[in-house]
């Protein structure tokens, strides 16, 4: 059974750097089958796709997020991370990893699952 | 910047057919997928490519896709239907959702 599990600090300062994991179990984190992706929902909204990543190097980011955005895989444990630098307090939401499918085969990310359970991230000071 | 339009909130009596429809420059040339998202929960896929439904999705789940509208249907609406539903493309290297639409069941 495949299980994805986000973790981060909760609670971060305006204008400091917000760091997350999500740990996979269940599938292997560099198959070629699929993608991982974030996406986020700040409180009372809709979702925001952040970014996705495939371990063959292929990293497509937000455009609005891009210049602040670092995603990345380790294998060795099974870990996607998400780097968010310079945030504000529009960067305040749950972010939720995911497994992210391809349409086919070699070809670009579609749709997302499963879902991780999320992790709320406030920014205050 | 592509975008996708949702009404904001759809109505239906239990038993009847919802119908919520998603909004997009020539939709029909890209892969529609469609997310439940209940109350205090994660988005769970409820259709993918347009029309497909994972295992585990009951029937009265249904996806289709023409011109510039995508629509997803459920029959026989009950009760534990009632949630925000998200449509969702990939678009040249980004991925867009739309507003949400918030199903009632009265």
């Amino acid at each position: 059974q495949i299980k994805l599990q986000e973790s981060g600090p909760g609670l971060v300062r305006p204008s400091e750097t917000l760091s997350l994991t999500c740990t996979v179990s269940g599938v292997s984190i560099d198959s070629k089958d699929h993608f991982w992706g974030w996406v986020r929902q700040p409180p009372g909204k809709g979702l925001e796709w952040i970014g996705t990543f495939y371990y063959r190097g292929r990293i497509y980011y937000n455009p609005s997020l891009k210049s602040r955005l670092t995603i990345s895989v380790d294998t060795s444990i099974s870990q996607l991370s998400l780097t968010l630098r310079s945030v504000t307090a529009a960067d305040t939401a749950t972010y939720y990893c995911a497994r992210h499918f391809p349409v086919s085969s070699d070809s670009y990310p579609s749709w997302f699952d499963p879902w991780g359970q999320g992790t709320q991230v406030t920014v205050s000071s | 910047s592509y975008e996708l339009s949702q009404p904001p909130s759809v109505s239906v009596s239990p038993g009847q057919t919802a119908t919520i429809i998603c909004s997009g420059h020539e939709l029909e040339s890209k892969y529609v997928c469609w997310y439940q998202q209940k109350a205090g929960q994660s988005p769970i896929i409820v259709v993918y490519k347009d029309s497909r439904r994972p295992s585990g999705i009951p029937e009265r789940f249904s996806g289709s896709n023409s011109g510039n509208t995508a629509t997803l249907t459920i029959s026989g609406t009950q009760a534990a239907d009632e949630a925000d539903y998200y449509c969702q493309v990939w678009d040249s290297t980004t991925i867009v959702f739309g507003g949400g639409t918030r199903l009632t069941v009265l």
